[in-house]
């Protein structure tokens, strides 16, 4: 039972630079999620997806992209590094209210 | 956004006392959920409440929505060390899949001294 899986666990970006976070579930589920979790804070939703081909902009969506090509897959692109994106990043799906989580991204942007 | 007001921030609390938390809303969502997040870990459902009023229990673990949906609570009943962590509410608006996401508190800091 994998669940939904996060790659890498960990990162260190200089500023500018871009990566891809990987997420990949399979539990067939439509809904996927990226959050993420400063310091002290909750978690903040970055963009979600309904399913594949579709996705929405969450709560603080700047600098970021994702993309849904398969039911799967939900990578978050990062395109230009910034310090304020230093965080630990956190993937998830659901299938009614329940959310599974990834184990995270701690990215760090120096 | 919306707001989800979680307190208290951290509780410092001997190996065997209750523990209470509990997290309010300006809005109203349609379900409650109460979520653990162990270090290096992502956070884990505990409890999840689906109508205004409805009390659910989970082992040690109790937990209310309350009748106006923009309230819940959270009690662990006889702490022991494993309990350490934060403990998250989460909100949920809309009904039927989570299309919009769920809206978390900022966390409960669970703490237990030997």
């Amino acid at each position: 039972n994998a669940g939904v899986t996060q790659t890498p666990k960990f990162r260190i970006l200089k500023i500018g630079q871009s990566m891809t976070l990987q997420c990949t579930q399979d539990m067939n589920h439509n809904y996927m999620y990226w959050y993420r979790q400063d310091p002290g804070m909750g978690l903040k939703l970055i963009y979600y997806s309904v399913g594949a081909g579709i996705t929405d902009k969450g709560e603080v969506p700047n600098g970021y992209n994702v993309s849904r090509s398969t039911t799967e897959d939900f990578p978050l692109r990062l395109e230009l590094a910034a310090p304020s994106q230093t965080s630990v990043y956190f993937c998830a799906s659901t299938s009614n209210w329940e959310a599974f989580f990834g184990q995270g991204t701690r990215l760090t942007v120096v | 956004g919306q707001q989800l007001n979680q307190s208290p921030q951290s509780m410092f609390i001997q190996e065997g006392e209750d523990v209470s938390m509990n997290c309010t809303s300006s809005s109203i969502f349609n379900t409650w959920l109460w979520y653990k997040q162990d270090p290096g870990e992502g956070p884990v459902l505990l409890i999840a409440l689906y109508k205004a009023g409805e009390l659910t229990s989970n082992g040690r673990l109790t937990a209310q929505f309350g009748i106006t949906r923009k309230d819940s609570f959270l009690n662990i009943s006889a702490s022991i060390p494993s309990d350490v962590g934060i403990y998250f509410c989460a909100g949920q608006r809309h009904s039927g899949g989570g299309a919009d996401g769920l809206t978390f508190g900022k966390g409960t800091h669970l703490i237990i001294q030997p």
